[in-house]
């Protein structure tokens, strides 16, 4: 089963702007990774955040998340063609070593 | 350092037929995935080694899916017979321990699988 949803399923946007997406998980967690993946071409860890942090920053990324609300967030500043990929939530639940992955949301950044 | 690698990249397969795919770990790295990720969705874990020991295949289809990890090394999955709704991609990943579950895991290129 997916624990993680990710919203929107897909997003379309300019070069320059700012992408949000957003995740929703149902079990308490150790931790939540965010992956990217290129079209044809295995995931890339992006950035860790965990159970007991509420934001944390990398270059042109921002990861929000809301333990109560059961939620991630992240936002992709300043948006570029090269970030045109499909973007992956995963969760660690509390107790295991497991990451379950979300469904995906599919950025398409447009020059 | 070279990345996790996977081989074949494609494969087409028939139904009813075998296929069987390699994963090579970053060197040193103690925990080893097996993903399905079927076209649309998220990867889907099927099976954790580490070492050469079974953490988890909970999720592992047993009646035709199997993977060893000889050696806490090099691993391969096989699906026999296979199935039309076994066209997917299959990923492998590698962390370094794994039950530290703060881990980052680092994915090879996957095989694309299609049977017809």
């Amino acid at each position: 089963s997916q624990q993680g949803e990710e919203d929107p399923q897909a997003l379309s946007i300019q070069e320059g702007e700012n992408a949000t997406m957003n995740c929703s998980y149902k079990t308490s967690i150790n931790n939540l990774q965010w992956y990217r993946q290129n079209s044809g071409r295995g995931l890339v860890h992006l950035i860790l955040i965990r159970s007991n942090e509420r934001e944390k920053h990398s270059g042109r990324l921002r990861v929000t998340l809301d333990t109560s609300k059961k939620s991630s967030s992240l936002l992709i500043t300043a948006s570029r063609a090269a970030d045109t990929a499909s973007y992956f939530c995963a969760t660690v639940p509390s107790g295991t070593y497991k990451y379950i992955f979300g469904t995906g949301t599919r950025l398409k950044v447009l020059a | 350092e070279a990345g996790v690698a996977q081989s074949p990249r494609y494969k087409i397969i028939e139904k009813r037929q075998s296929v069987a795919f390699w994963c090579n770990p970053i060197s040193g790295h103690a925990t080893l995935y097996w993903y399905q990720q079927i076209l649309g969705q998220g990867p889907k874990l099927l099976i954790q080694f580490q070492n050469n020991g079974v953490v988890d295949d909970s999720q592992l289809p047993k009646d035709r899916f199997s993977a060893e990890r000889l050696k806490g090394v090099d691993s391969t999955l096989k699906i026999q017979p296979a199935k039309l709704e076994d066209s997917a991609v299959y990923l492998c990943a590698s962390s370094l321990v794994g039950l530290a579950a703060q881990e980052t895991q680092y994915f090879g290129p996957g095989t694309r699988l299609l049977v017809l």
